[in-house]
């Protein structure tokens, strides 16, 4: 199994400019997650799906968007990205109900110039 | 409001020395705490969790950490580190899988 995958790795964008990026799991996980990690501020949640079509908000939401067409897949989206958007985004992802771990992947560091 | 509090944000301990990082956490309704690891490139990984039972808990690499409910704590310890436990750690909790928060995170050096 490869558990959580991300792409890309890394990115580079203009204030402005959009972008998506991609999980997936193979773990057939109900729940999946978007994070940004910022130095000194830990992990902060941005948006999560508790299954196939469904999305909710996290703790910083704005100025993202995410869709969940697929169980195995979450994408977030970047319609006009912003400097304050730098930062390193993990994706995770869990089983849900009483299962709470999350299996995390490798993460995406994106700068805003 | 739910938080998880981790108060060491740089700790520099020598190899062999023994380690404890605080975490606190306030939040109503089910505990579930958890510590995660991430070495320096690497994604978060899980060291252990807890959810019920006993209070003492074991996870991987030696380490282990204790839920004290009347101090809202979930401190996590290793009676020896070694320079390859050099990464750092978060704290995270919560009541439901909707709802885990994670904390600021405590970056450990380890001098050789």
């Amino acid at each position: 199994n490869a558990g959580v995958t991300q792409t890309p790795k890394f990115r580079v964008l203009k204030t402005g400019q959009s972008m998506t990026l991609l999980c997936a799991q193979d773990m057939n996980h109900e729940y999946m997650y978007w994070y940004r990690q910022d130095p000194g501020m830990g992990l902060r949640l941005i948006h999560y799906s508790v299954g196939e079509g469904t999305t909710a908000k996290g703790e910083v939401p704005d100025g993202y968007n995410v869709s969940r067409l697929k169980k195995q897949n979450f994408l977030l989206g970047l319609e006009s990205a912003a400097p304050s958007q730098t930062s390193v985004y993990f994706c995770a992802s869990s089983y849900g109900g009483q299962i709470y771990e999350q299996y995390f992947g490798p993460g995406t560091r994106l700068t805003v110039t | 409001a739910q938080s998880v509090s981790q108060h060491n944000h740089h700790v520099i301990l020598s190899e062999a020395a023994s380690l404890e990082l605080g975490c606190n956490y306030s939040y109503g309704g089910t505990v579930n705490l958890f510590w995660y690891v991430q070495y320096p490139g690497q994604h978060l990984q899980l060291l252990l969790k807890y959810f019920s039972g006993d209070p003492l808990v074991k996870g991987i690499k030696g380490f282990e950490a204790e839920f004290i409910k009347s101090k809202f704590s979930f401190n996590l310890r290793k009676p020896s580190v070694q320079w390859s436990d050099t990464a750092e750690y978060f704290c995270a909790g919560g009541s439901s899988a909707s709802k885990i928060i994670f904390g600021s995170g405590t970056r450990l050096s380890i001098r050789p």
